[in-house]
């Protein structure tokens, strides 16, 4: 069946470096999406992307994150300058249709970031 | 997306059924009410959706209320595997992107 994977599993990085957390959705979808989990919390959502453009974004996907397919297989979030509270799990997530009754949101295995 | 409202935590035993469930007292006719669950340390995966009618397939069943202001997840033979947090969620058909979730209920399958 297929998946959505995400690299790293696992990110430390200091405070104000940047990060790329990569994902590689299921071939055939056209939507794109991130969101991110702090430990205990909701999962909450971040940006949606599709047709190289961001669609919808949250209060959360401020300036400091940007979001960009590279090429055909790749969906990447960056973090310009990380914070202490950028500390989370991040899933990618991709559809094969952006709404109506079909749409059904496959999630990756998540990066779980810490920021020291 | 319109509110749901779910309890925090049930308990099963293993191999028997849970009703797990969720009031919308707030539905519009437009809304799909789907149902994704989360294993401990993985994202959120697919189990069911539906309109109005009930809803089978091979991981779940959805018992959808005469009015639609409650729906109901059952899990027919609860696994250990079957321990998740589980979301219901309201979707509006003709409106896309992002899934709001709230904090579902946390399923403890007891052996």
């Amino acid at each position: 069946e297929p998946e959505v994977t995400q690299t790293p599993s696992h990110q430390v990085t200091q405070m104000g470096q940047e990060v790329i957390l990569r994902c590689v959705p299921i071939s055939n979808h056209l939507y794109f999406y991130w969101y991110r989990q702090i430990l205990g919390q909701k999962v909450e959502f971040l940006v949606s992307f599709y047709n190289n453009e961001i669609s919808e974004k949250s209060e959360i996907f401020d300036d400091q994150f940007s979001v960009e397919r590279p090429d055909g297989s790749n969906f990447t979030l960056k973090i310009r300058s990380t914070k202490l509270e950028d500390s989370a799990m991040y899933f990618c997530a991709s559809s094969e249709i952006g709404q109506g009754e079909a749409e059904t949101q496959y999630f990756g295995p998540g990066t779980r970031l810490l920021v020291l | 997306d319109a509110k749901t409202t779910q309890p925090n935590s049930m308990e099963s035993n293993e191999e028997e059924p849970v009703h797990l469930p969720c009031n919308h007292s707030t539905i519009s006719g437009t809304d799909y009410i789907h149902w994704y669950r989360q294993l401990p340390s993985q994202g959120p995966e697919y189990v069911i959706h539906g309109l109005t009618s009930n809803v089978n397939n091979r991981m779940a069943s959805l018992a959808i209320a005469e009015d639609r202001k409650s729906s109901t997840l059952i899990l027919h033979r609860a696994t250990l595997r079957d321990a998740a947090v589980y979301y219901c969620i309201l979707r509006d058909v003709n409106y896309g992107q992002n899934f709001v979730f709230g904090p579902g209920t946390r399923l403890s399958v007891l052996p």
